[in-house]
């Protein structure tokens, strides 16, 4: 299984854009990398994914790198209620088509000041 | 709106105590996951099951157990609650192809003493 290295925590100025670097340099190529949040005493949200290319949505936007070996969460400009945990996850496949399971690292701490 | 429900969100058990953990998918979803999340740990995978009556354990799946019996429900099962049961418990469900999102339950917090 892939495995994900990120910072504990990062603060951000709000209104500024946040950059939430992740490593994960042993992943396979036909793994998705996804991003979910948890604010706090709330379930996980899905944020964002990708396979190679950069992707956008109305939450954020995803950076890879080209050799995949790590991405970078962008939160355009960041609120206090972007205050969160931040993971991110390498998408690992059991064998059948089905079952397939997210796998969660310790994330990062985003705080998000005024 | 996908809703995942848990069916409590708060829980105390005693020790040695049969703990039922419920949780209910309305978007019809072939997978469900149960995690555990305790500080400095992140969140572990406990057991998930792709289908009707089908599961695969997870990371850490001693002393808990699951069942599915129906396509919207998965329950987590502690046999014999211990202290170290006590932890948020989060249930999600995802479409059963690849590349799709999961949906988080609020948690419930058990608390075992």
């Amino acid at each position: 299984d892939a495995k994900t290295t990120q910072p504990p925590s990062m603060d951000c100025a709000e209104g500024r854009a946040a950059n939430l670097p992740c490593n994960h340099s042993t992943i396979s190529g036909n793994e998705y990398v996804y991003w979910y949040r948890q604010i706090h005493s709330q379930g996980p949200q899905y944020i964002i994914h990708g396979l190679k290319n950069n992707e956008t949505n109305e939450m954020a936007s995803l950076i890879i790198t080209e050799d995949r070996k790590s991405s970078t969460l962008i939160l355009p400009h960041a609120t206090l209620r972007d205050t969160a945990v931040y993971y991110c996850i390498v998408r690992v496949f059991t064998l059948m088509e089905y079952g397939n399971k997210l796998v969660f690292g310790a994330g990062t701490i985003l705080r998000v000041k005024s | 709106d996908v809703k995942v429900t848990q069916s409590s969100r708060y829980l105390v058990k005693r020790t040695g105590e049969k703990v039922f953990l419920e949780c209910v998918q309305d978007m019809d979803h072939e997978n469900m996951f149960w995690y555990r999340q305790d500080p400095g740990l992140g969140l572990r995978l406990i057991y998930f099951s792709y289908d009707v009556k089908m599961k695969e354990k997870g990371d850490i799946p001693e002393g808990y157990s699951v069942s599915r019996e129906k396509k919207e429900r998965f329950s987590l099962i502690l046999e014999s609650a211990s202290t170290n049961q006590t932890s948020m418990y989060l249930c999600a469900s995802s479409v059963g192809t690849r590349n799709t999102e999961a949906f988080f339950g609020q948690g419930t917090r058990l608390t075992v003493v």
